[in-house]
């Protein structure tokens, strides 16, 4: 069975741009979260889908959004771009909503911000 | 605020055990989990625990105890292919919010 693909792999953009990355989780898998990453941290948590809809939002500015699709794909849009948005964007999938049901992560796409 | 403690390197030799500490400090709780992560690729999830106790799986296990606020992650016999980052991250909420600690650098040595 194939994991969790995220598209694309690499990415270099210059600041103010705007950025979309597309994330497709485990087949039967409902919710999605994403994770960004700066080299040197641990991920942190920016959103969660679970049936379309939003269900929960970490620290980020109004800049970061996000949708599910009825085929349960992602897609995070990052608009004006900072140097700081550089980092290794992470996607997360798993099948239901229980507090510990494991979450299965993807590659990640890397933005480079220039 | 919420933190997650965990040492920023840990150095062991092939064949020994080796133990990753964890203290956390959040807002909510339902769970503490383990992820190993090589050279920046996806992290995999090793163990977790919502229970005080010991969760043993093959040569992972993982320890919580609620009331001191720590768990840890112990890895026996290591091999080579274990040197990779590993974090511990708390289950925060039922949306499945996973909050990281900043990632412990496990190098092994022959």
């Amino acid at each position: 069975d194939a994991g969790v693909t995220q598209s694309p792999t690499h990415l270099i953009k210059t600041r103010g741009q705007q950025v979309t990355l597309r994330c497709s989780p485990i087949s039967g898998h409902k919710s999605v979260s994403w994770y960004q990453q700066v080299l040197g941290q641990g991920p942190q948590f920016i959103f969660q889908y679970y049936e379309k809809e939003e269900r929960g939002r970490g620290n980020f500015p109004d800049r970061f959004s996000a949708r599910q699709f009825p085929n349960y794909s992602s897609e995070l849009n990052v608009n004006a771009l900072l140097l700081g948005d550089s980092a290794l964007y992470l996607c997360a999938s798993r099948y239901g909503q229980g507090a510990l049901d494991e979450q299965f992560f993807g590659p990640g796409t890397r933005l480079t911000v220039l | 605020g919420q933190s997650l403690e965990q040492p920023s390197e840990v150095t062991a030799v092939e064949g020994a055990i080796v133990q990753i500490n964890c203290t956390y400090q959040t807002s909510g709780f339902y769970g503490l989990s383990w992820y190993q992560q090589h050279d920046g690729g996806a992290p995999t999830f090793l163990s977790s625990n919502a229970l005080d106790g010991l969760e043993e799986t093959g040569r992972f296990s993982s320890f919580l105890s609620r009331s001191d606020s720590y768990g840890y992650l112990l890895l026996q016999e290591l091999q080579m292919k274990d040197s990779a980052s590993y974090f511990c991250a708390v289950n925060a909420g039922n949306t499945g919010k996973l909050i990281f600690g900043q990632g412990t650098t496990l190098q092994v040595k022959p």
